[in-house]
């Protein structure tokens, strides 16, 4: 069973910056990798799939890359609303998660 | 646009079971993966099995034994039953349509997700 872990935990990021926020498989997983948000009392939000592919209507400002073992979400610019959490998910299981906060 | 609508009891007592119902609206049930997620309070994201084309069903192995995934394409509901609950089953639980392809797997619409409470 592939595990995935997502770092850090926590990032403070201060508003306009960029956020870099990483996946790691216990093994490859190929591109087949996808990255959600969930902002508080709301449920999840397709942001990337496939690695690197943008799911309709996300913001350029989201990209995602990487292949194999390694995963990065960057957010270019953090807008207010991009305060939430991250998870990483490949198939059924999901990463437990980075929550990106205001610095 | 498609949405979807969990519902069910908010509290159910241990040793019961849990019951609820995905309605989806604007759109056909047919060819997605219709999953059921959930979220202990604070905590993080756990796949417990999908749905396929009114039959093909895989669940979570960690709960097999006690999930059951069923769909009513008349009226364009899914639903989840989860036996034998204790207090480790509280969680918010969310219907998601899911989709594999190429690109892998991915869920690309979720509802908004019950709160379910087990407790005496």
């Amino acid at each position: 069973e592939r595990v995935m872990t997502q770092s850090p935990a926590t990032l403070s990021v201060s508003p306009g910056e960029r956020a870099t926020l990483s996946c790691r498989a216990s093994q490859s997983v190929g591109s087949s990798l996808a990255w959600y948000q969930q902002n508080p009392g709301q449920a999840p939000r397709l942001l990337i799939y496939g690695a690197s592919t943008r799911a309709t209507g996300i913001p350029a400002r989201f990209s995602g890359s990487g292949s194999g073992t390694e995963f990065t979400l960057t957010i270019s610019s953090l807008q207010s609303e991009d305060f939430a959490v991250y998870y990483c998910q490949h198939i059924f299981t999901f990463g437990p998660g980075t929550k990106v906060d205001i610095k | 646009q498609v949405q979807l609508q969990e519902s069910g009891p908010g509290l159910v007592k241990p040793s019961e079971t849990l019951s609820l119902t995905c309605t989806v609206s604007g759109g056909s049930i047919s060819n997605y993966y219709w999953s059921w997620i959930r979220q202990p309070p604070g905590k993080g994201l756990e796949w417990l099995g999908y749905i396929y084309n009114s039959g093909s069903t895989n669940y979570n192995p960690s709960l097999k034994s006690r999930v059951t995934i069923s769909v009513d394409t008349s009226n364009n509901q899914l639903s989840l039953k989860l036996t034998s609950v204790t207090a480790a089953d509280t969680a918010i639980y969310y219907c998601a349509r899911g989709w594999y392809d190429s690109l892998g797997w991915y869920f690309d619409l979720w509802g908004r997700g019950t709160l379910v409470t087990v407790s005496s």
